[in-house]
């Protein structure tokens, strides 16, 4: 049972634009979500985290929305540049603290930025 | 040089051969875990250890077996490799916030 779901399994946006990124959830205990991102050869690199008592955060070109009755969260990348182009892994945790680390990984969603 | 290495990067084997992965790191940190990553599935816990003497499962241990030999070390083994453990591995760390940084990741075929 996929509890972290990435549906869209690539997406493709010209350099400039909106990259939108989403991931569901099925376990109503996951209370902290993170975004990780993998370039080819390399392990995954954290990108950007959200609490469950929050609804947005924003770092830079990155923001992510959490929308908890939807058991929802999105990334969005804006503007997009060539260099973001990866693979992104939506993941959860439940419980904070000693949880941290134990995350439940969605499959990834493969991101191309065209110039 | 990178915080944490994983050894060796490419591995192929055979069916029944016993195999181990190493993982090193140098950020100081407690906590230590393996994941594997298959397409289609994004990165499963096989193994974590949050410090020298504490192991735990994670949601995929079977045939899986782990070695905590110092705070830097941890160490994965497939005791009889089967062909459907071919996968990426990543040995990550985190600190008590929970952010992981991944190793290269070690990839694993087995014929």
């Amino acid at each position: 049972d996929q509890q972290v779901k990435q549906n869209s399994p690539s997406l493709s946006v010209q350099e400039g634009r909106i990259s939108i990124l989403n991931c569901d959830y099925t376990n109503s205990m996951f209370d902290y979500f993170l975004w990780y991102k993998k370039y080819p050869a390399e392990g995954p690199t954290f990108l950007i985290s959200i609490s469950s008592i929050k609804d947005k955060n924003e770092d830079g070109r990155f923001t992510v929305f959490l929308n908890k009755s939807a058991k929802h969260l999105s990334l969005h990348i804006v503007p997009s540049q060539p260099g973001d182009s990866a693979v992104y892994f939506c993941a959860a945790s439940v419980g904070g603290g000693t949880s941290y680390g134990k995350l439940t990984f969605g499959q990834g969603t493969i991101l191309t930025v065209h110039p | 040089d990178a915080d944490v290495t994983q050894t060796p990067r490419n591995r192929i084997t055979k069916t029944g051969k016993r195999i181990m992965l190493e993982c090193s790191q140098t950020k100081g940190h407690d906590r230590m875990y393996w994941y594997r990553q298959d397409p289609g599935l994004g990165l499963q816990l096989i193994y974590y250890s949050f410090d020298v003497k504490d192991i735990n499962k994670g949601e995929i241990s079977d045939g899986y077996s782990v070695s905590r030999q110092a705070q830097a070390k941890f160490s994965l083994s497939l005791e009889s490799a089967i062909p459907n453990q071919t996968a990426l591995y990543f040995c990550a760390t985190s600190d008590f916030r929970g952010e992981l940084f991944f190793g290269e990741g070690s990839r694993l075929t087995v014929l």
